[in-house]
């Protein structure tokens, strides 16, 4: 039972290019988030997922894309990468409401 | 709107209870939610409450709900250096999907 499983733990990317965060769960959880973590400003919902099939946006969706084509897996795409999105990005699942989220150890990403 | 807010910082010698306060806005949050995170690592669930409860004990944590003034609380009895990390507030949202919305988060130093 590995929890939240995300890839790459860090990357450096240029201004515009493009490329996915991996997401994977193996607890046959329904609900998956992507947050952004900022110094100062907590965390910040991205996207997010009730469901295979189903996603929604969260407070700063813009620049990025999701899709949930199954219940493990919630790739984030950046879809031409800026320095703004220089950030620590955290997956997350859950069960349901009462048993909170399990978080994945985070990617690093840079922006230069 | 959705906020949490949370002080950035609080300091307490060891032995000595801990006390972390945060504030929410939306009045129709389900469930609420303690997390904390240590250097260089995910988010991990402490604790939560259920918007109808006062409060909740579990071993060293307890948490109080004043939903009228939407205060909630977390105190750590007899503070440990290992307690040392950042302390996140979080309420999730009855918006018929599973939203949930974190505050800044408090760091909290532990002095031995």
């Amino acid at each position: 039972n590995a929890g939240v499983t995300q890839t790459p733990k860090f990357q450096v990317l240029k201004t515009g290019q493009s490329m996915t965060l991996q997401c994977a769960q193996d607890m046959n959880h329904e609900y998956m988030s992507w947050y952004r973590q900022d110094p100062g400003m907590g965390l910040r919902l991205i996207h997010y997922s009730v469901g295979a099939g189903i996603t929604d946006q969260g407070e700063v969706p813009n620049g990025y894309n999701v899709s949930r084509s199954t219940t493990e897996d919630f790739p984030l795409r950046l879809l031409s990468a800026a320095p703004s999105q220089t950030s620590v990005y955290f997956c997350a699942s859950s069960y349901g409401d009462r048993d909170g989220y399990t978080f994945g150890s985070g990617t690093r990403l840079t922006v230069v | 709107g959705e906020d949490v807010e949370q002080s950035l910082f609080l300091s307490v010698r060891e032995g000595d209870s801990s006390v972390i306060n945060c504030t929410y806005t939306d009045s129709s949050s389900t469930y609420l939610y303690w997390y904390k995170q240590e250097p260089g690592a995910g988010l991990q669930l402490l604790t939560y409450i259920f918007s109808n409860m006062d409060m909740k004990q579990d071993q060293r944590l307890t948490v109080l709900l004043n939903k009228k003034d939407k205060h909630l609380s977390l105190r750590i009895a007899d503070t440990q250096t290992g307690d040392s990390a950042i302390y996140f507030c979080a309420e999730s949202l009855n918006t018929g999907g599973f939203k949930t919305i974190f505050g800044a988060g408090t760091r909290l130093f532990v002095k031995a």
